[in-house]
């Protein structure tokens, strides 16, 4: 297996664009997880899926991110409008789900920029 | 508030001795923790874990120990090797909220 698939690596984008990011999770994992890693906050849980639906979204910053998974292989992360502060290394995560298999995968990164 | 501490940012040792990464929690709720390695421009890699019922588990060079007691846990990594260094992150796991919390990390330089 290709293992948790993101895309793109990098992104540079300058204050107010819409920003997309993409994921594609390991077939057959039932779980799928969207963080974001800072220098300050460290490595912080934004939202995550359970058979493509959203269990929690705490960890949104604001109305300005959204995330949708349409289908069982696909998730996006998107933010509109986006802003400096958001500049970070985004990372999607993927797990088989149920009992005992709590471990998470997880992809590359999209190390996005903001100016 | 956060959940899990990793209160040393760094850690530097010598090649072929034991390294010892420490973590805190706060949180009682949690009935799993995990351990996690990232090299620059990779993401995070499992590592080794440990239920909260266990004080001990060992995998190969690695070995985790959890004191409940005391809401601490540590990785021990003998004997230490230079492509061990990595940000090591500890996680702490409610399977309740299916959710990991993660600590800060801690940056472990093997020098050679």
């Amino acid at each position: 297996d290709a293992g948790v698939i993101q895309s793109p690596r990098h992104e540079v984008t300058e204050m107010g664009q819409e920003v997309t990011l993409r994921c594609k999770p390991i077939s057959g994992h039932n779980s799928l997880f969207w963080y974001r890693q800072t220098m300050m906050r460290g490595l912080e849980l934004l939202i995550y899926f359970n058979n493509n639906v959203p269990i929690d979204d705490s960890g949104m910053p604001e109305d300005r991110f959204s995330a949708k998974m349409p289908n069982a292989s696909f998730s996006t992360l998107k933010i509109q409008p986006s802003e400096p502060r958001d500049s970070a290394v985004y990372f999607c995560a993927s797990s088989p789900g149920g009992t005992g298999s709590y471990e998470q995968y997880f992809g590359p990164g999209t190390r996005l920029t903001v100016t | 508030d956060q959940q899990v501490k990793q209160n040393s940012p760094s850690l530097s040792v010598q090649e072929g001795r034991i390294s010892i990464l420490n973590c805190d929690y706060t949180n009682s709720m949690f009935d799993y923790f995990l351990w996690y390695k990232k090299y620059p421009a990779e993401g995070p890699t499992f590592l080794i874990s440990i239920s909260s019922i266990k004080d001990k588990n060992e995998d190969g060079r690695f070995t985790v120990f959890l004191n409940k007691s005391a809401k601490h846990l540590s990785l021990h990594i003998v004997p230490s090797q230079p492509g061990d260094s990595a940000v090591y992150f500890c996680a702490g796991l409610s399977s309740n909220t299916g959710k990991l919390i993660f600590g800060q990390g801690t940056t472990l330089q093997v020098k050679p």
